[in-house]
């Protein structure tokens, strides 16, 4: 069983795309965390919610506490943004990993 | 300094080698985490400290062996791996406890078991 759903597993957008990557998860938690893993390996931390909506330049997450759903936007997609997105759950001692969504976004 | 540091950046060791993995971070984390991800896959979690204290162990090997020395360093010590333990090795850190912390990752260590 996992304890996280992440969709769509691949996505390839053109530029200037808007992108919605969705993550469903089953543990309490006391946030979420989204991820970006370039393919040098580091990871990233994009944004920590635990309420409501963040927005930080063209990214946008919201998460839905009750309903144990998790988004990540990217508006206006740039090839730059290529890169492997991971939803996190954070239950207070250990991070939950999603399977991540390998996005490619092409000129 | 925002920054967690891992050596060596790559590793290739023989299966009778002992080896070991280094991490360190000044961010004052109290937190610190051993992950192993293969090829497509997402992080796996191997070990979390907390207080420098081991207080997750996911059922990992004997063959990898972790040690906190202090609240800035964290090592795995590797001895008579196998090949199918080739693997980018993560080590995060993150306050402890506290509702929403921020995690952060260092770059990897990319080792390859021969």
């Amino acid at each position: 069983k996992n304890e996280v759903e992440q969709s769509p597993q691949n996505l390839t957008a053109q530029e200037g795309e808007f992108i919605t990557i969705n993550c469903s998860y089953s543990v309490g938690i006391s946030a979420l965390h989204w991820l970006q893993q370039h393919p040098g390996g580091g990871i990233v931390s994009l944004f920590m919610l635990s309420s409501g909506k963040k927005k930080h330049g063209r990214l946008i997450a919201t998460i839905n506490i009750q309903e144990k759903h998790s988004s990540l936007h990217i508006t206006a997609s740039h090839p730059r943004d290529s890169a492997v997105y991971i939803c996190a759950p954070f239950t207070g001692n250990q991070f939950y990993f999603g399977t991540g969504t390998s996005l490619t976004v092409i000129p | 300094d925002t920054e967690v540091t891992q050596t060596p950046k790559h590793l290739v060791m023989g299966m009778t080698n002992k080896k070991s993995l280094k991490c360190e971070q000044h961010m004052g984390h109290r937190a610190m985490y051993w992950y192993k991800q293969k090829a497509k896959k997402p992080p796996e979690l191997m070990f979390v400290y907390s207080y420098e204290k081991l207080s997750i162990n996911e059922s990992v090997p004997s063959r990898f062996s972790p040690e906190c020395p202090n609240s800035s360093l964290l090592n795995l010590h590797l001895h008579a791996l196998q090949p199918e333990d080739s693997a980018l090795y993560l080590c995060a850190s993150s306050q402890v406890g506290r509702a929403g912390n921020t995690i952060y990752f260092g770059e990897g260590s990319w080792l390859t078991v021969v």
